[in-house]
């Protein structure tokens, strides 16, 4: 069974520059999850979906963050533009239904400089 | 108070010992509890999902104390393969929306 796939695996740009991401999740997963990791922390929820809809995004700084996952499956991140406070791990995930085990990708590591 | 609460460690341990990480959680609606190790610089990965009666896995045995709110993790007979960090993982209770909320991880590193 094929894992999440995220790409790309490394970014580095300048502030104030635009950047995007993208997941796409194991087949059949209903709940697609984006997290946010910084160095020696947990990684934090920034949005989850259910389907092609939005279940929390509360956690995610909307003046500069967004994300959508087109038709329920493939999702895309963007932030623009880019802060330094933005260098991190964005870790995609996803799960069968919410409240079950969640499967990560290999994360997209940021540099912002 | 976190939602999710971890000792950071680190833990140092010599091999074959004997070690514990207890994980407390503010929300007592929580249902699912999971422990997940991260490798540095790679994904988190489930390590086992925490069951109401306990539940083992080799040398590893998970724990749920619903009356205290906290979680734990044992690990018998530590090898060298076991440094990593470990993080516990509760959902936020809600029934809607079944949001994961991560700990910041307890960091062990196991000697020879």
């Amino acid at each position: 069974e094929a894992g999440v796939a995220q790409s790309p695996r490394y970014k580095i740009i300048e502030k104030r520059q635009s950047v995007a991401f993208w997941c796409n999740p194991i087949s059949g997963h209903a709940t697609l999850y984006w997290y946010q990791q910084i160095l020696g922390q947990g990684p934090k929820l920034l949005i989850q979906f259910q389907n092609n809809g939005v279940v929390d995004d509360s956690q995610l700084p909307k003046d500069r963050f967004s994300a959508e996952r087109l038709k329920g499956v493939d999702s895309t991140l963007k932030i623009q533009p880019a802060k330094l406070e933005d260098s991190a791990v964005y870790l995609c995930a996803s799960s069968l239904l919410s409240n079950t085990e969640a499967f990560f990708g290999q994360g997209t590591r940021l540099t912002v400089v | 108070r976190k939602e999710v609460e971890q000792d950071p460690g680190p833990f140092n341990v010599p091999e074959g010992a004997t070690v514990a990480f207890n994980c407390t959680y503010s929300n007592s609606a929580s249902q699912s509890f999971f422990w997940y190790r991260q490798d540095c610089r790679k994904e988190p990965k489930l390590l086992m999902s925490v069951y109401s009666s306990g539940n083992e896995d080799g040398r590893f045995t998970a724990q749920l104390n619903r009356a205290s709110q906290y979680i734990s993790l044992l690990i018998r007979d530590s090898k060298l393969s076991d440094s990593a960090t470990y993080l516990c993982v509760v959902n936020d209770g809600s029934s809607n929306t079944g949001k994961l909320i991560f700990g910041q991880g307890t960091t062990l590193q196991v000697k020879p």
